[in-house]
């Protein structure tokens, strides 16, 4: 799986839009990214994936560079409950059962 | 559907002495897996169980650590004896086996160790 690097942490006003990018320069052209994100004192959950177009569910959207060699991440109304660590995370889809390899993430804090 | 349930939710343990954790999958999830979480790092795997054999345990440190799933449901993880740096988050996480995307991963909200 290619690797990714992300900000350690950012810092998003409540109610604006958190933006947070993801660097991936060595994705391979069948490797999806993938958003998950870990809440205090819980385990990771998924947000969002996509392969080159930009997409968007009740979570958030994510947009791809059109090289592919980065996206971010857009949480379009930031709440304190999105305060959390974020984790991109490139891969192949087919790759089947084999586990999350996780980085470390950028730790974003919603401010009131 | 009921998610993954892990406990204890919290353990304090002095070094050198053994510990023990549960996790229940979700109900029909073939693979389960166990990650270790230190603080400010991102969860790294220990072993992954296909019903109730290993898949993957080559970042399991066997001269301390074991794990089981003898009936391909539950699962156990121990630590015996441990260590100070063994305290982090222990996370259980399990998947259908049927593939699918990478959504299908479902985590517990994990069991926190303290080794004093």
């Amino acid at each position: 799986d290619a690797k990714t690097t992300q900000p350690t942490s950012m810092d998003c006003a409540e109610g604006r839009a958190a933006n947070l990018p993801c660097n991936h320069s060595t994705i391979s052209g069948n490797e999806y990214v993938y958003w998950y994100r870990q809440i205090h004192s819980q385990g990771p959950q998924y947000i969002i994936h996509g392969l080159k177009n930009n997409e968007t569910n009740e979570m958030a959207s994510l947009i791809i560079t059109e090289d592919r060699k980065s996206s971010t991440l857009i949480l379009p109304h930031a709440t304190l409950r999105d305060t959390a660590v974020y984790y991109c995370i490139v891969r192949v889809a087919s790759s089947g059962n084999t586990p999350l390899v996780f980085g470390k993430g950028t730790r974003l804090s919603v401010i009131a | 559907e009921a998610g993954v349930a892990q406990s204890p939710r919290y353990k304090i343990i002095e070094k050198r002495q053994s510990v023990a954790f549960w996790c229940n999958p979700i109900s029909g999830h073939a693979t389960l897996y166990w990650y270790q979480q230190i603080l400010g790092q991102g969860p790294k795997l220990l072993i992954q169980f296909q019903n109730n054999g290993v898949v993957d345990d080559s970042q399991l440190p066997k001269d301390r650590f074991s794990a089981e799933r003898l009936k391909g449901v539950d699962s156990t993880l121990k630590i015996q004896p441990a260590k100070l740096e063994d305290s982090a988050v222990y996370l259980c996480a399990s998947r259908d086996g049927a593939g699918g995307a990478v959504y299908g991963y479902t985590f517990g909200s994990g069991t926190r160790l303290t080794v004093v």
